[in-house]
């Protein structure tokens, strides 16, 4: 299985808004509303952000948003702080019961 | 507040096995609300699913591992573990172990980690 497309890199600045995107196919993004995000900090755990595409776990800040349209996910930041310079990565459940991550995106805070 | 420890080798010689066990704390491994899960991330790579497994011993694996992965439970030691037999180089990485919200599905989104264990293989 292929992994699911993600930008290597975004940036923004402090108070600006970012979206990640997550492109993956009708098998996997498409066919199934359980994309997760994870906030991985450098020699960190990767954190929970979002689930089941838009829904938040308790304790993440509402700064936090996820949608999707057809084969692609979203991930968008809104208020960006310098905390929120992280990796981010994105993942489905697909038709083969797996579950296959997106390469992952490093977030820049200029 | 549900705790996962990964537990194991740090050394592994090519061609032998990778084993791997996680505790879980603050939590059963039995209950039928969730499922149990282990992802890797070699240095400087991204993340990659290996596998997951539900209490009843059912298992879901990464196909690209499958010829060479077992990943079992024992609910009475609240633990899962993981065996990756013919390890090379390839297999370097840091291993997670993480509980999956399940919802019915082995593959929603894992939203309890454990700290990551760096497992090398080399002579």
């Amino acid at each position: 299985q292929s992994a699911l497309t993600q930008p290597a890199s975004v940036s923004g600045s402090p108070g600006q808004s970012i979206t990640i995107s997550c492109t993956g196919t009708s098998s996997d993004v498409g066919g199934y509303n359980y994309v997760a995000w994870y906030q991985q900090h450098a020699g960190k755990a990767p954190k929970l952000m979002i689930y089941d595409v838009s829904s938040r776990p308790s304790g993440v800040s509402n700064r936090f948003s996820g949608s999707k349209s057809g084969n692609t996910a979203s991930l968008t930041i809104s208020g960006l702080q310098a905390e929120d310079e992280s990796d981010y990565y994105c993942s489905s459940y697909t038709s083969s019961s797996t579950v296959i991550f997106g390469g992952g995106t490093k977030l820049t805070v200029l | 507040q549900l705790q996962l420890q990964e537990s194991g080798p740090r050394l592994v010689k090519p061609s032998e096995t990778l084993s791997l066990t996680c505790t879980v704390s603050g939590g059963s491994t039995s209950s039928t609300s969730y499922y149990w899960g282990w992802i890797r991330q070699p240095p400087g790579k991204g993340l990659e699913w290996i596998g997951t497994i539900y209490y009843s011993g059912s298992t879901f694996y990464n196909p690209s591992l499958r010829s060479r992965l077992t990943i079992s439970i024992d609910t009475s030691k609240n633990q899962f573990s993981l065996r990756l037999t013919s390890v090379t180089a390839a297999d370097t990485a840091v291993y997670y172990c993480a509980r999956d919200l399940g919802s019915g599905i082995p593959g929603d989104a894992f939203d309890f980690w454990g700290q990551g264990t760096m497992v090398t293989v080399s002579s």
